[in-house]
């Protein structure tokens, strides 16, 4: 079972980017890396998804370097309403599915 | 996601009593999920469905069963319920394209306290 380790929390300003990262050492050569939002008292929401290199779409940016061993999710400028918590996921599509969800990490946007 | 719902919102429950709680979705996907959250310890997989046929243990199935009615519905008992069950519940579907590219939309969980 891949293992992740993320940073408890984190505190940014209005404006400015966020880059939080997520460590999976043992990620094997299949797993697919996403990142998902959560709000109190909501579900997760997807986020961003990739495999390696770079993915961006309209609200994030995630880069994976060569050896996979850690993602990172950037959030580019940052306001009060993206104060929740992140996490990473393992996601292991082989016979028997493994997901394996980071234990997040609270982003606090400060005015 | 209120195309993903869960029943009930709120359970408080004793001691060795069976529950249930339910998952209904309007997405059409086939592949379902529970899920159990702990403060720090982020979500975890109870079981999963690739389909109405197909269901499997996750990493912390003991003490849980399910049961898939349709391809709508999923749904998660505890037989013989424990304090330490006390936990939120997620439900999710997903939309599987290939390999490992999967986005899961979760429901708004349900918060169960076992006394």
């Amino acid at each position: 079972l891949a293992k992740t380790t993320q940073p408890i929390s984190m505190d940014s300003y209005e404006g400015q980017e966020v880059n939080i990262t997520c460590s999976h050492n043992n990620i094997a050569t299949n797993d697919y890396i996403t990142w998902y939002q959560q709000f109190p008292s909501q579900g997760p929401r997807f986020i961003i998804q990739g495999y390696k290199t770079k993915v961006t779409n309209e609200v994030a940016s995630l880069f994976i370097p060569a050896d996979r061993k850690s993602s990172t999710l950037s959030l580019p400028r940052v306001s009060l309403s993206d104060t929740a918590v992140y996490y990473c996921l393992v996601d292991s599509s082989g016979s028997a599915r493994q997901l394996t969800f980071g234990s997040g990490t609270q982003l606090t946007v400060l005015p | 996601d209120a195309d993903v719902t869960q029943t009930p919102r709120n359970r408080i429950t004793k001691t060795g009593k069976r529950i249930m709680l339910e998952c209904s979705q309007t997405k059409g996907h086939d592949r379902m999920y529970w899920y159990r959250q702990d403060p720090g310890l982020g979500l975890r997989l109870i079981y999963y469905s690739f389909d109405v046929k197909d269901i499997n243990k996750g990493e912390i199935s003991d003490g849980y069963s399910v049961s898939r009615q349709a391809q709508a519905k999923f749904s998660l008992s505890l037989e013989s319920a424990i304090p330490n069950q006390t936990a939120l519940y997620f439900c999710a579907t997903s939309d599987f394209i290939s390999g490992g590219e999967e986005t899961q939309y979760f429901g708004p969980g349900t918060r169960l306290l076992v006394l």
